[in-house]
């Protein structure tokens, strides 16, 4: 079983709609959360961390579900330049080294 | 703040030989520097994590004798690719933290790299 699970889409959607994107990770000890997303070609770039209590910021909203060793990613009233991959970030320790365990991310095409 | 740069951004090689690739830290010291690579369709992978002033930490299955990782100041980490193969063609990404007990890494804006 891979360490951090996200489904690769593509979730094609239209312009205006609500997309909602979930990721389940294997280590019940990690310590911190991400959501990054990366363009074509491009690097990842931090989109939002994801605490406990959900964290919104603007049409993004993060949540977690530790019990449940689950994030979700929900994006409202969706743009096209909103169409990219989102990469589902988990950071653990392993041998006292910090490390970040990407997702292979959900590709978003948002369509006009 | 927190911009990190990548030099050079794409490099087309023969096969055979080596390429140097170089991660800055340009408005914050990074204690520790990471190598990703990428390969098309596929997830970041950590290739290594580069302490300032210490050998680096390898990943299960990356060689370091093909992947000589350098960290030499706070604000410098450099990846060669010795003796390049096609399969080594990919996106290399490297990314800094600069708290030591901080969790984010700020990436570069990575290196495609084509082997012939």
């Amino acid at each position: 079983r891979k360490e951090v699970e996200q489904d690769p889409g593509p979730f094609n959607v239209p312009e205006g709609a609500t997309v909602a994107f979930n990721c389940t990770y294997s280590n019940s000890a990690s310590q911190s959360f991400f959501w990054y997303r990366q363009d074509c070609r491009k690097e990842p770039k931090l989109l939002m961390s994801v605490y406990s209590s959900g964290n919104e910021d603007g049409r993004f909203t993060a949540q977690l579900n530790r019990a449940s060793q689950y994030i979700s990613l929900l994006i409202r009233d969706s743009k096209l330049s909103d169409s990219a991959t989102y990469l589902c970030v988990v950071l653990g320790v392993t041998s006292g080294t910090y490390k970040y365990i990407f997702g292979t991310g959900t590709r978003l095409k948002v369509l006009a | 703040g927190a911009v990190v740069s990548q030099h050079p951004s794409r490099v087309i090689c023969k096969s055979g030989t080596s390429v140097k690739i170089e991660c800055r830290s340009l408005d914050f010291q990074a204690t520790t520097m990471f190598w990703y690579r990428q390969f098309p369709k596929q997830s970041l992978m950590l290739m290594a994590t580069s302490n300032e002033g210490s050998k680096a930490t390898y990943e299960q299955g990356v060689e370091k004798d093909k992947f000589l990782i350098n960290h030499a100041s706070l604000t410098l980490s450099t990846l060669t690719v010795t003796s390049a193969h096609p399969e080594d063609s990919s996106f290399y990404i490297c990314s800094a933290r600069g708290d030591p007990q901080g969790d984010t890494q700020y990436f570069g804006p990575g290196t495609r790299l084509t082997v012939l």
